[in-house]
């Protein structure tokens, strides 16, 4: 069964400390794992990867792929307070071939 | 471009009233979808469609129907609303396509409250 495990599922971090968030997955057949943001409304897109063991970046957020060990890590260096969301990971899979999500993390970061 | 509306925004209804959520994307996209999220259950997709004209059932389908009658909007419709139906339901799209292509963008959500 298609499914996705994050860990932790919440976490307290004061400002500028670096917080990893862990993305663990089944799936039949892999096309790719993306990364999402949700604040307050709709989850925004922050990364996609597909391939093993190449980092995606974008200023303090940072994400890599294992494809072996089937997981995934999402780092944020020098968190801001702006950085609480729940942030939630997905991957392609399922017999619909839609996303399959985590439960998410929920990180809140104290001034 | 506006990229993916939802209307409305809040709503309440009684128990067994009905009602129809709209989604609309501007991006001309193929694929669209409808999720509910609960507390401490995520993401669950309901319905989706993979083109004008199609619809499919997803993993939590019943209570719910849906139409895709032109490209761009996507109806989610509760016939006889129930309390378990209390949720925010997410519509999204994405386009036909492998790879970024496939990355899928959010309405910004519908709360329902049933009671």
């Amino acid at each position: 069964e298609d499914k996705v495990v994050q860990s932790p599922l919440s976490l307290v971090v004061h400002e500028g400390d670096t917080v990893t968030l862990n993305c663990s997955y089944e799936v039949t057949n892999f096309r790719s794992l993306l990364w999402y943001k949700q604040e307050k409304k709709a989850p925004t897109f922050l990364f996609m990867l597909t391939s093993s063991g190449i980092e995606k970046k974008s200023g303090r957020l940072s994400s890599i792929l294992d494809k072996k060990e089937l997981f995934s890590i999402l780092n944020i260096t020098a968190t801001q307070t702006g950085d609480s969301a729940v942030y939630l990971c997905a991957h392609y899979g399922g017999s619909q071939g839609n996303l399959i999500f985590g439960k998410g993390t929920k990180l809140s970061v104290k001034p | 471009n506006a990229g993916v509306t939802q209307t409305p925004k809040f709503r309440v209804l009684k128990t067994g009233q009905s009602m129809t959520l709209l989604c609309a994307q501007d991006m001309n996209h193929e694929y669209m979808y409808w999720y509910r999220q609960d507390p401490g259950m995520g993401l669950r997709l309901i319905h989706y469609s993979v083109g004008e004209g199609t619809t499919a059932k997803g993993e939590v389908p019943d209570g719910y129907n849906v139409s895709r009658l032109k490209k761009q909007n996507f109806l989610l419709g509760l016939e006889s609303a129930a309390p378990s139906q209390t949720s925010v339901y997410f519509c999204a799209s994405r386009d036909l396509g492998q790879g970024a292509r496939e990355t899928q963008y959010f309405g910004p959500g519908t709360r329902l409250l049933v009671l």
